[in-house]
């Protein structure tokens, strides 16, 4: 079955404490991204990334990182996170000469206390 | 002036009638048009997307696009209560190719039994 997964789907952390979310594809899509999406706020790009070892920013990628060493993965880091990053974040993926049709993961519920 | 704005609602419409959601945006160069479908706690579903001004039918559902009005709107027929859910509009980001998509705060559709 093609799928966006992400892990986990829910996380409550403290202030301070890295953590990864994990982001994989298996429909062979060479673009990946990460949103946010908080009240009144809508979602909002973070880092996307064109293909392996190719990423960028989005609007609001403070306090976040990525890597993308394979082109399946695409992993979310917060080195230190912070009570402001507490949202729920959206892992999505498109080929790439359709960027736009973007297909999302589940979703991380991610809350910092 | 929001980039994508589309009235929040409830939108509320009896079983079997037509349901109408539309969204402005500001960048008159935007090009590509999407309405995603979310359900409450789910993620967002890639339902339609149009690129060229007119109208474009997908089963019950119907794109429309004036460039000139700067209006996309969609429409969906015979609403089923199954069709509840938020309805949100994305454009394409001024980078060209870099698949930001902006988006609006969603519409709430409620289809009444």
């Amino acid at each position: 079955e093609a799928q966006v997964t992400q892990n986990p789907r829910y996380l409550i952390t403290v202030t301070g404490k890295k953590l990864t979310v994990t982001c994989s594809q298996n429909m062979n899509h060479e673009y990946m991204s990460w949103y946010r999406q908080d009240p009144g706020l809508g979602l909002r790009q973070i880092y996307y990334s064109m293909n392996v070892e190719v990423t960028d920013k989005g609007d609001v990628p403070e306090g976040y990182k990525v890597s993308r060493k394979e082109k399946r993965n695409f992993p979310l880091i917060l080195e230190s996170p912070s009570p402001n990053q507490t949202s729920l974040y959206f892992c999505a993926s498109s080929f790439g000469g359709r960027v736009y049709e973007q297909y999302f993961g589940p979703g991380t519920r991610l809350t910092v206390t | 002036q929001k980039e994508v704005e589309q009235n929040s609602g409830p939108l509320s419409v009896p079983e079997g009638a037509i349901a109408s959601l539309n969204c402005t945006y500001s960048d008159r160069g935007s090009q590509s048009f999407f309405w995603y479908r979310q359900y409450s706690g789910k993620s967002p579903e890639l339902i339609m997307f149009i690129y060229s001004n007119g109208d474009k039918e997908d089963g019950r559902f119907t794109a429309q696009l004036n460039k000139a009005s700067q209006y996309v709107s969609l429409l969906i027929r015979d609403s089923q209560p199954s069709d509840s859910a938020t309805y949100l509009c994305a454009v394409n980001g001024k980078k060209s190719n870099t698949g930001k998509l902006i988006f609006g705060q969603g519409t709430t559709l409620q289809v009444k039994p």
